[in-house]
């Protein structure tokens, strides 16, 4: 691994299922973020974990769950998913200890719910 | 109002053009400032840092006005390869934690 991974790239999902997006880091990264991305309404923080075993609720945190047991690992939860939620998740990850660093991003899982 | 705002775009420019664009924040304690580049379909990547002594580099010019929470990125000499979505970073600390906050983005696109 090498940076930030997220998996699925992509997924067609039934609306009423639970799904987990994966989200892993390498560079010990204190911070991790999850971002939904929609047309015209641009990165809009879902919730945000500061340490491993803390998490933080962003601005459209409704309908998604997270965890944060280690420092590599922060997954999203959707427990029963509704159509509104197809967009484009965006996980990152930054040395917030170190000031103004950069966020780095994974590629991005593109959730499609019918 | 959004906590960070930018111009709506899109922006069509000639190659060779100078194109800015700006962003303003609401909240007076943010910290850093950012300027990332998204091209179509792909994830944000860090294009730079903004500090309040304003910084260059090659061809873009970052700058930061606290008085008027206001952030600036220019591009002289614009490129084809400029084309992309500009997103405007900001981080303040809310307690313990640091939140990155976006700005929904400028649309560039740079036309031959």
């Amino acid at each position: 691994i090498a940076g930030i991974t997220q998996a699925p790239t992509s997924q067609i999902l039934a609306a009423g299922r639970r799904m987990t997006l994966r989200c892993t880091q390498d560079m010990r990264h204190n911070a991790m973020y999850w971002y939904r991305q929609d047309l015209g309404l641009g990165l809009r923080l879902i919730h945000y974990s500061n340490t491993a075993g803390t998490t933080g609720k962003g601005e459209v945190p409704d309908g998604y769950s997270v965890s944060r047991a280690n420092t590599d690992d922060f997954p999203l939860t959707l427990a029963s998913a509704v159509p509104s939620q197809t967009s484009v998740y965006f996980c990152a990850s930054s040395d917030s200890r170190q000031g103004g660093t950069e966020a780095f991003f994974g590629q991005g899982t593109r959730l499609t719910v019918v | 109002r959004k906590e960070v705002e930018q111009d709506p775009g899109p922006f069509n420019v000639p190659e060779g053009a100078t194109v800015a664009f700006n962003c303003t924040y609401s909240n007076s304690a943010s910290q850093s400032f950012f300027w990332y580049r998204q091209d179509c379909r792909k994830e944000p990547k860090l294009l730079m840092s903004v500090y309040s002594s304003g910084n260059e580099d090659g061809r873009f010019t970052a700058q930061l006005n606290r008085a008027s929470q206001y952030i600036s990125l220019l591009i002289r000499d614009s490129k084809l390869s400029d084309s992309a979505t500009y997103l405007c970073v900001v981080t303040f600390s809310s307690g313990s934690a640091r939140q990155l906050t976006f700005g929904s983005g400028t649309q560039l696109t740079v036309l031959p």
